[in-house]
C-alpha cells in the first residue's frame, strides 16, 4: 500500500512571496502519477498540477511548479508570487498506473492549510 | 472542462434511515467513478471504486453492506448509506474518470451528510 506524508499542517506567507509545500510518499511501484490538489473553503477539489513518474522533467503550470525527486520519493510544490486566492488546503496525492493504462483511486496526504496574508 | 455533479449537496436524516447520494458526469462518459469520505479538517479517504456494469471494489475497512454503490450507466453512480448512524456524518465526494484519460479524475462538489 502507498502512503503520502505532508509534514506541514499549516503555513502562512505574505502576498507575493514564494512558498514551498512538502510531500513525501512511499511506494514499491515504478509507474505512477503524483498530484497536487487545492481545496478552497467551497470544498471543491481543484487539480493544481500533476507529475508522471517516468518523466524526469519537473512539471510547471504558470506560478506553480514541482520538485520531483523520484529516488528520494519527494514531491514538493512551489507557489511563486502567491496571491490571496491561493489560500486553501493543499493535498498531495498518489495514483498507481495500472498496466493496462487504467487508473486507480487516489491516496491523499493529510493536507497543508496555506494562508496568504495581505 | 469536464463537469461532475452531486446531489444532494446537503442532507440531514434521522438515525436508522437510508440516504442516497448521486454522482453524475455531465459532459463525458465515466467508466470509473470513485467515492471518497472526508471528515472535518481531515484528508480524503478512498472508500470504493465503481466500474460501470460491475460490482464496486471497496477499500479495506469499508463495509460494503452499509455503503451500497451502484454504477448502472456511464454517467451515473450512486452511494446509499444504509441504516445511517451519527458516526456516518461526513462529507462525501465522488470523482469520475473520463474513459479517454488514463489519469485524470474530475471531482464533484461533495455532499454533506448529517445524521441526527
Amino acid at each position: 500500500a502507498q502512503t503520502v506524508t505532508q509534514s506541514q499542517p499549516e503555513m502562512s506567507v505574505q502576498e507575493a512571496e514564494t512558498v514551498t509545500l512538502s510531500c513525501t510518499y512511499d511506494t514499491s511501484e515504478n509507474n505512477y502519477y503524483l498530484f497536487w490538489y487545492k481545496q478552497p473553503p467551497s470544498r471543491q477539489m481543484i487539480l493544481v498540477i500533476r507529475q508522471e513518474a517516468y518523466k524526469q522533467q519537473n512539471a510547471t503550470e504558470n506560478r506553480f511548479s514541482v520538485n520531483f525527486q523520484k529516488a528520494a520519493k519527494s514531491f514538493s510544490l512551489k507557489i511563486s508570487d502567491s496571491q490571496l486566492g491561493d489560500t486553501a488546503m493543499y493535498f498531495c496525492a498518489f495514483m498507481s498506473r495500472l498496466g493496462g493504462g487504467g487508473a486507480d483511486g487516489l491516496t491523499f496526504g493529510k493536507g497543508t492549510h496555506l494562508i496568504i496574508q495581505p | 472542462g469536464a463537469v461532475v455533479s452531486q446531489h444532494p449537496s446537503r442532507v440531514i436524516c434521522k438515525s436508522g434511515t437510508s440516504v442516497k447520494i448521486e454522482c453524475r458526469s455531465l459532459d463525458f462518459q465515466a467508466t470509473t467513478m470513485f467515492w471518497y469520505r472526508q471528515f472535518p479538517k481531515q484528508s480524503l479517504m478512498l472508500m470504493a471504486t465503481s466500474n460501470e456494469g460491475s460490482k464496486a471494489t471497496y477499500e479495506q475497512g469499508v463495509e460494503k453492506d452499509k455503503f451500497l454503490i451502484n454504477h448502472a450507466s456511464l454517467t451515473l453512480s450512486t452511494l446509499t448509506v444504509t441504516s445511517a448512524h451519527p458516526e456516518d456524518s461526513s462529507f462525501y465526494i465522488c470523482s469520475a474518470r473520463d474513459w479517454t484519460s488514463s489519469y485524470e479524475q474530475f471531482f464533484g462538489p461533495g455532499t454533506r451528510l448529517t445524521v441526527l
